[in-house]
């Protein structure tokens, strides 16, 4: 059936080291969104791709990194120059009234 | 700067009552609105949507209410239930088809 889905659920990293957060979908939807969420605050987009081969900047792009190779995938790499990235991940697919998000990922560095 | 505040960080009601959340916005140009609700470690849900031309949708036990002139939208849940308690939040589409995320309210729903 057709879906988003996030992979892994829970991820550690040490401080310093990359890792790279996986988004797929199903859907053929064109547009694909990532979201942080930290407590007491709203989804802040971090990447967006409307097309393939193409990714613009969200609000906070600052220490992420992102491709869009294919349309069914969109991951997203959070570098050691993120300063604060533990935090909860989400990704979406998107048309025009609405956003189908996946499961999450939590991430935290140890 | 934030475009739409939930002022409201969280909410408790009791099982059976109306729950009645809140949200504002500033941009005037805004014309679609949404609400997501969301359980612990799972993605947001889409819940109910009100265009601008509507003052009233109304889904089952959801209701959204849009006053244009107060720039103000709230969602009225009747009756309460447990499975209710989620943090709820307000966004709405800007004109690039972004959406605009309030902090969300996380609604308990006492028994």
């Amino acid at each position: 059936d057709g879906g988003i889905t996030q992979s892994p659920k829970y991820l550690f990293r040490k401080e310093g080291q990359n890792v790279t957060l996986s988004c797929e979908q199903n859907l053929n939807h064109d547009a694909m969104y990532w979201y942080r969420q930290d407590p007491g605050q709203g989804l802040r987009l971090i990447y967006y791709s409307q097309i393939v081969n193409d990714f613009q900047k969200g609000d906070i792009a600052e220490g992420y990194s992102v491709s869009r190779e294919k349309k069914e995938s969109f991951p997203l790499t959070v570098t050691s120059a993120q300063k604060n990235p533990t935090a909860f991940y989400l990704c979406a697919t998107g048309l025009n009234y609405g956003y189908t998000f996946g499961s999450g990922t939590r991430l935290t560095v140890v | 700067d934030q475009q739409v505040k939930q002022n409201s960080p969280s909410l408790s009601v009791q099982e059976g009552r109306i729950s009645i959340l809140n949200c504002d916005y500033t941009n005037s140009m805004f014309d679609y609105f949404l609400w997501y609700k969301k359980y612990p470690a799972e993605g947001p849900t889409f819940l109910i949507s009100i265009s601008s031309i509507k003052d009233k949708n109304e889904d089952g036990r959801f209701t959204v209410f849009l006053n244009k002139s107060a720039k103000h939208l709230s969602l009225h849940i009747v009756p309460s239930q447990p499975g209710d308690s989620a943090v709820y939040f307000c966004a709405a589409l800007d004109s690039n088809y972004q959406l605009i995320w309030g902090a969300g309210t996380k609604l308990i729903i006492k028994p």
